[in-house]
Formats: structure tokens, C-alpha cells, sequence
């Protein structure tokens, strides 16, 4: 079955560690997204990909880097410099163009030691 | 920037009743609406949505209802399910020739009374 596999589903992060959450999709999606969800809130865009060895920053892309290698992988990698990481984070995929549906993996949940 | 607000944040209604939940945006060139459906520990799950050239669209027990003139576009779900029970998203997107980013509202808990 197609979709969009996010590794792992909890994770957990001492003080001052970077930590990469993984992102593959096989829908053969040249977009992909990653999203921070806050309880009570709705998605906030971090990093987007059009394409392969392309990205642009969303909304809030402070603290976090993305690398996209490969068409299928899109890992978030979110840095100590990001001083509130605790949140559930989801990653999407599209197709290019217009009106395309993002489908969505079933997120990480990372959390704070 | 574009904004979506979406009312209310938490919905109750007897299972066989129906559920109205209501958006508005603020970029008039959006132009593309999804909703989305999210299970507990799950991701948001595409259910309807609709383009501007739309007013309105059906899928069994769901519609989706769009005024451009208003901002405003609207999730009806009819005789409700306990499986209905889940947050509900709405989106707005304003498609161009990047990617097609999407602003979502802050989403409504729906519950389904027995």
C-alpha cells in the first residue's frame, strides 16, 4: 500500500541534543511538508519541498533544519536552538500543482527529558 | 497573511443529529478549501474539498459549502455516527505556481452522543 511512513512515533530528547525525525513516502510526491501541531491548535508549516535538493522555510523554521536527498525521504532534524520542541510533528506529501491533496503521516510525538 | 478561523473549537451532538462546523478566511485569492479529519494519535485525513469555481459538494453524508463573497465556507455532516467522533480541520490554499501551501484553522473536537 502507497503512503507515508514517520519514524518513531515517540521520541524523546535530552536538553540541548538535535534530534532527526524521519519522513519516506512512496506516492512518488515531488512536495513534501513537515508540520508542528500544539494541543488546542492547528498545523503550523515549518519546512516545505518542491523538489529533490530543494526546500523553503513555512512559517516557523526557527530551530529546525530539513535535507531532501531523495524524493521519497524528507527528515526534520530539530536543533537546540529550538526552545520549545515539545509538540506532535507531522509530515506530508503532494503531487506539484494545482489544488493537489496533502496525505499525511501519523506524526512523532517528541517530548522533553 | 492569510488567516483561517474556524468556529467552534469543541461540537456535541446526539448520534442521528447533524454537525455544522463554520470557517472564514482572510486572502480573497484563496482559491482551494480541504478539510481534514484526525483521529486520536493519528494524522489528518483528507474528507472533502472544494474550489472556488464551487459552491457546494456532496459525498454521502458530508458537504461542504462555499461563499466567496463572505469568506466563509462550511463542513455539514449529516446523521451522525460515533465513528464521526474526531477533530475536524479546515484549510485554505491559495494555489500559484509553488507549492501548494495550505493554512489550516485551529481545528473543532467533535463528539457523538450514544
Amino acid at each position: 500500500d502507497g503512503g507515508i511512513t514517520q519514524s518513531p512515533k515517540y521520541l524523546f530528547r535530552k536538553e540541548g541534543q538535535n534530534v532527526t525525525l524521519s519522513c519516506e513516502q512512496n506516492l512518488n510526491h515531488d512536495a513534501m511538508y513537515w508540520y508542528r501541531q500544539d494541543p488546542g491548535q492547528g498545523l503550523r508549516l515549518i519546512y516545505y519541498s518542491q523538489i529533490v535538493n530543494d526546500f523553503q522555510k513555512g512559517d516557523i523554521a526557527e530551530g529546525y533544519s530539513v535535507s531532501r536527498e531523495k524524493k521519497e525521504s524528507f527528515p526534520l532534524t530539530v536543533t537546540s536552538a529550538q526552545k520549545n520542541p515539545t509538540a506532535f510533528y507531522l509530515c506530508a506529501s503532494s503531487n506539484r500543482g494545482r489544488g493537489q491533496p496533502q496525505h499525511f503521516g501519523d506524526g512523532t510525538r517528541l517530548s522533553i527529558l | 497573511g492569510e488567516n483561517v478561523e474556524q468556529h467552534p473549537s469543541t461540537l456535541s451532538v446526539q448520534e442521528g443529529d447533524s454537525a455544522v462546523i463554520k470557517c472564514t478566511y482572510s486572502d480573497s485569492a484563496s482559491n482551494y478549501f480541504p478539510w481534514y479529519k484526525q483521529e486520536l494519535g493519528k494524522g489528518p485525513q483528507l474528507i472533502i474539498d472544494i474550489r472556488s469555481n464551487v459552491g457546494e459538494k456532496k459525498d454521502q453524508r458530508i458537504a461542504v459549502t462555499l461563499n466567496k463573497t463572505a469568506k466563509h465556507f462550511s463542513l455539514h455532516i449529516t446523521e451522525t455516527q460515533p465513528e464521526d467522533s474526531a477533530v475536524y480541520f479546515c484549510a485554505a490554499s491559495k494555489e500559484n505556481s509553488s507549492a501548494s501551501k495550505i493554512i489550516f484553522g485551529s481545528g473543532t473536537r467533535l463528539s457523538i452522543r450514544p
